[in-house]
Order: C-alpha cells, then sequence, then structure tokens
C-alpha cells in the first residue's frame, strides 16, 4: 500500500517562474491538506481539499497560490511568480477522514534562485 | 487561537537511557488530539504516537509513551531505551474540530534530538 507520493522531490525555479508541486494521496484517502516547513521551523497550514473541492484556505496566501484536488489525478499546489521568500519544504499530507491522523509524503523542496 | 510550545529546542541523550520531551499547548476546546511526530534528516513526517484528549490512559507504542496532563495542557513524550536511529526534530501536533468542519494541524516549533553513542 503506497504511502502519499509527492514529487517531485526538489524544485529549483529561478523568480518569476512558476512551480507546480504534486501529490497523489494514499489509497482511500479523501482529504488532502498541504503545508509549508520554512528552515528551523514547525509546519505550518496553507490548504485543506477534499476531492473537487477547497474546504479550507485559510493559510494559504491570496496572491499567487493555488490548490487543486480534481476529480481524477493528483493534487496540484500551484505558486505563479515565484519569489525567494517561496523557498520552503512543502508538505502534503491525506487523511481517510477528517479526523484522523495524516499521513505525510516525503515533501518537495522548492528552491528558487 | 491554539497555540502549541515547545520549549526544548535541542536535546541530547546516551544510546539506551531515556528521555523526555515536552509541549504545551493552549485551547479551550475539550474535545480535540494531540499527536508526536517525528521528522529524520531524510525529512520524512512519520507519526510517532497520538492522544485523544477524552481518553485519560497515556497513549503507548513501543518505546515511546505519553504523560497528557490535560488539566495542565502539557503532552510530553518519552523515549525509552533510546537508539541511533531516534535522532531527529520532534514535531507536537494539536488538532481540532473547527466551526467549519474541518481538522488541521497546529505544530509546535520542534525539539531536535540527538541519541549519542
Amino acid at each position: 500500500n503506497a504511502g502519499v507520493m509527492q514529487n517531485p522531490r526538489h524544485l529549483v525555479r529561478r523568480r518569476g517562474q512558476e512551480a507546480r508541486l504534486r501529490c497523489s494521496p494514499m489509497k482511500g484517502h479523501s482529504h488532502v491538506y498541504w503545508y509549508r516547513q520554512l528552515p528551523e521551523e514547525g509546519l505550518k497550514f496553507m490548504v485543506y481539499l477534499q476531492k473537487e473541492n477547497i474546504i479550507d484556505e485559510s493559510g494559504m496566501p491570496k496572491e499567487r497560490f493555488s490548490a487543486e484536488f480534481p476529480k481524477e489525478g493528483p493534487s496540484i499546489l500551484r505558486i505563479q511568480q515565484v519569489v525567494r521568500g517561496d523557498s520552503a519544504a512543502y508538505f502534503c499530507a491525506s487523511s481517510p477522514q477528517a479526523n484522523q491522523p495524516q499521513h505525510f509524503g516525503d515533501g518537495t523542496r522548492l528552491s528558487i534562485l | 487561537a491554539q497555540t502549541v510550545t515547545q520549549s526544548q529546542p535541542e536535546m541530547s541523550v546516551q544510546e539506551a537511557e531515556t528521555v523526555t520531551l515536552s509541549c504545551t499547548y493552549d485551547t479551550s476546546e475539550s474535545n480535540y488530539y494531540l499527536f508526536w511526530y517525528k521528522q529524520p534528516p531524510s525529512r520524512q513526517m512519520i507519526l510517532v504516537i497520538r492522544q485523544e484528549a477524552y481518553k485519560q490512559q497515556n497513549a503507548t507504542e513501543n518505546r515511546f509513551s505519553v504523560n497528557f496532563q490535560k488539566a495542565a495542557k502539557s503532552f510530553s513524550l518519552k523515549i525509552s531505551d533510546s537508539q541511533l536511529g531516534d535522532t531527529a526534530m520532534y514535531f507536537c501536533a494539536f488538532m481540532k474540530r473547527h466551526s467549519s468542519g474541518t481538522y488541521k494541524y497546529i505544530f509546535g516549533t520542534g525539539t531536535r534530538l540527538k541519541v549519542l553513542a
């Protein structure tokens, strides 16, 4: 039973480019969460999605960031016009029910040149 | 707003010894969940142990156990017989149901644990 799969593991972008981070939840999990981890800090909640719906995006910046979880395919976190401050590790987690422990992927390390 | 505080940025312990990592949280809720996650140098986030606030019995998973003091809002992690593979960042996390029906984690800033040979 595969865990939460995130790709790519590492992503390098130049300022102004777009970054797309993908997350495939564990089989049977319909709840997906995205977190951001800055160096030497804990994970900060960004957005929570269920299939085709954004349930809570209170932790996601209003501009340049968007997330989706289509009926078919992985969840996508999209960052447009990246800036140096977007450099971080982005973790995706999934759970079978909303109040169950979340299982994390290995993260995507985004570096902005 | 809920907050989670881990007051020990770094700790070290000799192999085979016992170490306790502290975590306190602030909430006015009565129903919530608490977790400890481990993040080794590989940067994965691995669930170590969970505790439901309505359960008085402290959770235990092999060498890992918690001391849950609900009134004091304290949730410490005890690692017995420490092993070199326990070297990692340890994050305490709080989760509750929001009025919107959603659940989300609030993480502490982590404790870096180093197990010494």
